[in-house]
């Protein structure tokens, strides 16, 4: 079946402006990450959405990220005013639920450039 | 807390050799999953495998295998027979219930670089 998607793949911006970064899920994962990755470095967790509940936001690194997730299945991430030290690859991951053995699947992200 | 260390920032293995990365993890909880992804300059994350605390044998898949040491924390991934494409960055991750919060933790991750 189709893995996850994000889009766009790349997006270049201007300092101050506001950026949407979308994720489509692998049908039927009710887990839904958000993570960044500045260059040469690890992963960054930002958010995660499951099922119904109220999304985990402890990752968020300012209250000009933020994220939604509609009808359980597609996710958005909006930069606000964006900075340089925004610059990073997004990456989306989905699971089938939040136990410990379910695997996370990832997108092949977007490269977020802030100038 | 949870926590991932990988200690090789960079490795490097000649074709059609064998080669061992290192993972150490802490954590609490007695159940928990560690994971270990390929991530190619395209920057996608590949899923690899994965290895359960309860799971009585070490987990293969191919020419990956996990080399699961429970009283040593260590799991290691052993890729056997190296090819030009295994060149990437590796990352092992942890998931357990800790706190409620099941947020996997990646590792910094180590540079693989197999030479011809």
């Amino acid at each position: 079946g189709a893995g996850v998607s994000q889009s766009p793949s790349n997006k270049v911006t201007e300092k101050g402006k506001d950026v949407e970064l979308r994720c489509d899920p692998i049908s039927g994962h009710t887990a839904l990450y958000w993570y960044r990755q500045s260059l040469g470095q690890g992963l960054e967790f930002l958010i995660y959405f499951q099922g119904n509940s109220a999304p985990d936001k402890s990752g968020l690194p300012s209250d000009r990220f933020s994220a939604e997730r509609t009808g359980g299945s597609v996710s958005t991430l909006t930069i606000q005013r964006t900075q340089q030290e925004d610059s990073a690859v997004y990456l989306c991951a989905s699971s089938r639920d939040i136990h410990v053995g379910d695997t996370q699947y990832f997108g092949p992200g977007t490269r977020l450039t802030v100038l | 807390a949870q926590k991932i260390t990988q200690t090789q920032p960079g490795m490097f293995v000649q074709e059609k050799e064998a080669v061992t990365l290192d993972c150490t993890y802490d954590t609490s909880d007695p159940s928990y999953g560690l994971f270990w992804y390929k991530q190619p300059s395209s920057g996608e994350m590949i899923f690899l495998i994965y290895q359960g605390s309860y799971d009585q044998q070490n987990a293969t898949e191919g020419r990956y295998s996990l080399n699961f040491q429970k009283a040593r924390k260590s799991a290691n991934l052993v890729i056997s027979a190296s090819q030009l494409g295994d060149s990437a960055m590796y990352f092992c991750a942890m998931r357990a219930a800790s706190g409620g919060s099941y947020i996997p933790t990646f590792g910094r991750g180590t540079s693989l670089i197999v030479h011809p």
